[in-house]
C-alpha cells in the first residue's frame, strides 16, 4: 500500500462546478496534511494546509480532514480553467519527511 | 524576492560522469529537501536536511549524496550518474516547524542521462 494514495484521474468538471479530491493516507501519526497545485512544466505551490479534523475554508478552497478515517480532501468551488492542474496531497509523517500522492489531474471545461 | 534556486535548469549528461546540481535559498530556512519526480510516481524524497550538518536519507537515497556545510545551500551530487536517475528535480525548504512544514519548491532541474 502506498503511503499516500490519490486517484490519477483525470477529473473533468464544468466551469462553475465543484471539483473534489480525494486523498487517502497509511501513517496514523502524520501530523499535518498539505494540498498542492502544480501546472504542466511548473513547480508544486501550496494552495492549503490542514492538521486538524474538520473543514478548512480559503476563498474557493475547502480542505477536509479526517484522521480516524486517514482521509484528508480538497474542494474546489465554482472552478475555472485556470484551476486546471495536477493536485498533490502531501502529508508530513514527523521525523520530518513529507510524503506525496501522485497527484491527480484536474480538467475544468469553459 | 524570496525564492528557491536550483541550477542547472536543464542538463544533459553521460552515464558515469559526476555532476552537482545547486540549490540555494534566500529566507532562512532550516529545512531543505530534495524531490524527484517521475509520472505516475509523483515526488519522491531523496534526501533532506534540518539545518546545517544535519542530513538524513529520503526514500530513494540510492545513487545520491548531499551536504549541507551552509544553512543556504543543499547541493545534490550525483557521483556516477545513470540512466536510471534521469527525472525532474526539485529543491525545497521550509522552517521546518511541524505543524507548518510548508515547502517552498525551486524551478525544477530536468536531468537526462544517456
Amino acid at each position: 500500500q502506498k503511503e499516500v494514495e490519490q486517484n490519477s484521474g483525470p477529473l473533468s468538471v464544468p466551469e462553475g462546478a465543484i471539483a473534489s479530491l480525494n486523498c487517502t493516507y497509511s501513517d496514523r501519526g502524520s501530523q499535518s496534511f498539505f494540498w498542492y497545485r502544480q501546472y504542466s512544466g511548473k513547480s508544486p505551490e501550496l494552495i492549503m494546509f490542514i492538521y486538524s479534523n474538520g473543514d478548512k475554508e480559503d476563498g474557493r478552497f475547502t480542505a477536509q480532514l479526517n484522521k480516524a478515517s486517514q482521509y484528508v480532501s480538497l474542494l474546489i468551488r465554482d472552478s475555472q480553467p485556470s484551476d486546471s492542474a495536477t493536485y498533490l496531497c502531501a502529508v508530513f509523517t514527523g521525523g520530518f519527511k513529507t510524503i506525496f500522492g501522485a497527484g491527480t489531474r484536474l480538467f475544468v471545461k469553459a | 524576492e524570496a525564492q528557491v534556486t536550483q541550477n542547472p535548469r536543464y542538463l544533459i549528461t553521460v552515464t558515469g560522469k559526476k555532476l552537482t546540481v545547486t540549490c540555494s535559498q534566500n529566507m532562512n530556512h532550516e529545512y531543505m529537501s530534495w524531490y524527484r519526480q517521475d509520472p505516475g510516481l509523483g515526488l519522491r524524497q531523496i534526501y533532506y536536511s534540518m539545518n546545517v550538518e544535519v542530513t538524513d536519507k529520503g526514500d530513494v537515497p540510492e545513487g545520491y549524496k548531499v551536504s549541507r556545510k551552509e544553512k543556504r545551500n543543499f547541493p545534490l551530487i550525483l557521483e556516477s550518474p545513470s540512466p536510471n536517475q534521469t527525472s525532474l528535480y526539485f529543491c525545497a525548504s521550509s522552517f521546518g516547524t511541524a505543524g507548518a512544514n510548508v515547502l517552498t519548491f525551486g524551478a525544477g532541474s530536468r536531468l537526462t542521462v544517456l
